[in-house]
This record gives C-alpha cells, sequence and structure tokens, in this order.
C-alpha cells in the first residue's frame, strides 16, 4: 500500500524557516517523480514544486521561488521541501503527492498533509 | 500563463446526474484529471487522461474531453459524491501544473 506521511508543520513568524518532510512507503520511491502541493485555508490547490527521480531537474511555482528548496534522499525514501523567508499568504496545508508520469504526469497519491501557520 | 476554469458550484438532487466543466486553452493538446476533495481530507484522483478510472473508484464516476472542454460526470449522484472536485493538467513540457479552482457539488 502506498503511504506519503507528512511532518514538520507548525506555526512560525513571518521571514522565519521551516522544514517540511515526507517518509514514503509501498512504492519504489526513486523510481517516481515527487511533488508538494498547498492549500490556504478555504482556498484550491496550488502546485509548489517538483522533483525528478535522481534530483537533477526542480521546477518552482513563481511565487516561492528563491524561498523554498525541493529535495529528496532516495536511501531514506524521503521527500524534503526547505521553506525560507516565510510570508504571511505561505499559511497553507502542504500536501505530498507522488507525481506519475508516462505520457502526460499528473498526481496518483496524496499525503494527509502538513499544517504551516505564518504568523506574527 | 496557463489557466483552468471551472464553475464555483452547483447542486444536483440525489439519484440526478452531476456535469462538472473545466475549460483551458491548451486541452485539446493536453490530458485533464480530476481530484475528488471531501471536508478536511486529502484530494483524490477520480479521473486521470481524460477519461481512465483509478481502481476503486465508482462507475458513476466518468470523464470526457473535446475541445477546449473537459467534464466530470457524476451519474446518479449520492450524497456522498458531495465534496469539492478539481480539474488539473499541465503545460507541453510537464514543467507546470495548472489546478482550475474548484467546483462545489451539493447533492441535497
Amino acid at each position: 500500500e502506498v503511504q506519503l506521511v507528512e511532518s514538520g508543520g507548525g506555526l512560525v513568524q513571518p521571514g522565519g524557516s521551516l522544514r517540511l518532510s515526507c517518509a514514503d512507503s509501498g512504492f519504489s520511491f526513486s523510481s517516481y517523480w515527487m511533488s508538494w502541493v498547498r492549500q490556504a485555508p478555504g482556498k484550491g490547490l496550488e502546485w509548489v514544486a517538483n522533483i525528478k527521480q535522481d534530483g537533477s531537474e526542480k521546477y518552482y511555482v513563481d511565487s516561492v521561488k528563491g524561498r523554498f528548496t525541493i529535495s529528496r534522499d532516495n536511501a531514506k525514501n524521503s521527500l524534503y521541501l526547505e521553506m525560507n523567508s516565510l510570508r504571511v499568504e505561505d499559511t497553507a496545508m502542504y500536501y505530498c503527492a507522488r507525481w506519475a508520469c508516462g505520457g502526460d504526469c499528473f498526481f496518483d497519491y496524496w499525503g494527509q498533509g502538513a499544517l504551516v501557520t505564518v504568523s506574527s | 500563463s496557463y489557466e483552468l476554469t471551472q464553475a464555483p458550484s452547483m447542486s444536483v438532487s440525489p439519484g440526478q446526474t452531476a456535469r462538472i466543466t473545466c475549460s483551458g486553452d491548451a486541452l485539446p493538446k493536453r490530458f485533464a484529471c480530476w481530484y475528488q476533495q471531501k471536508s478536511g481530507q486529502a484530494p483524490v484522483l477520480v479521473i486521470y487522461e481524460d477519461i481512465k478510472r483509478p481502481s476503486g473508484i465508482p462507475e458513476r464516476i466518468s470523464g470526457s474531453s473535446s475541445g477546449t472542454v473537459a467534464t466530470l460526470t457524476i451519474s446518479g449522484a449520492q450524497v456522498e459524491d458531495e465534496a469539492d472536485y478539481y480539474c488539473y493538467s499541465t503545460d507541453s513540457n510537464n514543467n507546470h501544473v495548472v489546478f482550475g479552482g474548484g467546483t462545489k457539488l451539493t447533492v441535497l
């Protein structure tokens, strides 16, 4: 059974930093692109970042470029999101998701999310 | 930038058919997917590559696409289908991901 379990969320002041982790099991982690998707309270889904199987390619939504860094450790079956210079508008539930790519790519499995609150 | 447009909400009575649409200029060239998100839960993939249904998704949920519009159809909607539904697609290089704004389906 595929399982994605996020951790590391919490309350942080504007300008602060936080690191999210996602522990994955039940599939060959190193064979898949992985992603972070967020959802602000009461709002829709917003893709944040993707990372290739070997970490050689990374893509970000414009609003987090230069502030967030996605990374992975295939030996530990883990995905990470380092978030710096956090803003109030980064407040959201952050989901780890597996990105399945054949011709097109789509998110086929999601974690339950980690809540990040940026507030003074 | 690439955008997908959905109506914010719709309502049907139990047993009726709900059709949720998603419009986007690139949809004639790109597949669409659909996600169901019930209150307080993570999204669940219900349709991928326009028409395919993952295992465990009921047959009353189906997808179609024509031109710039993708459609999610729930035949014989049930109270348990009440949720937010998001369409999804990518740009031509799969480098950037786009979600529609979501449609809140009420079944009552």
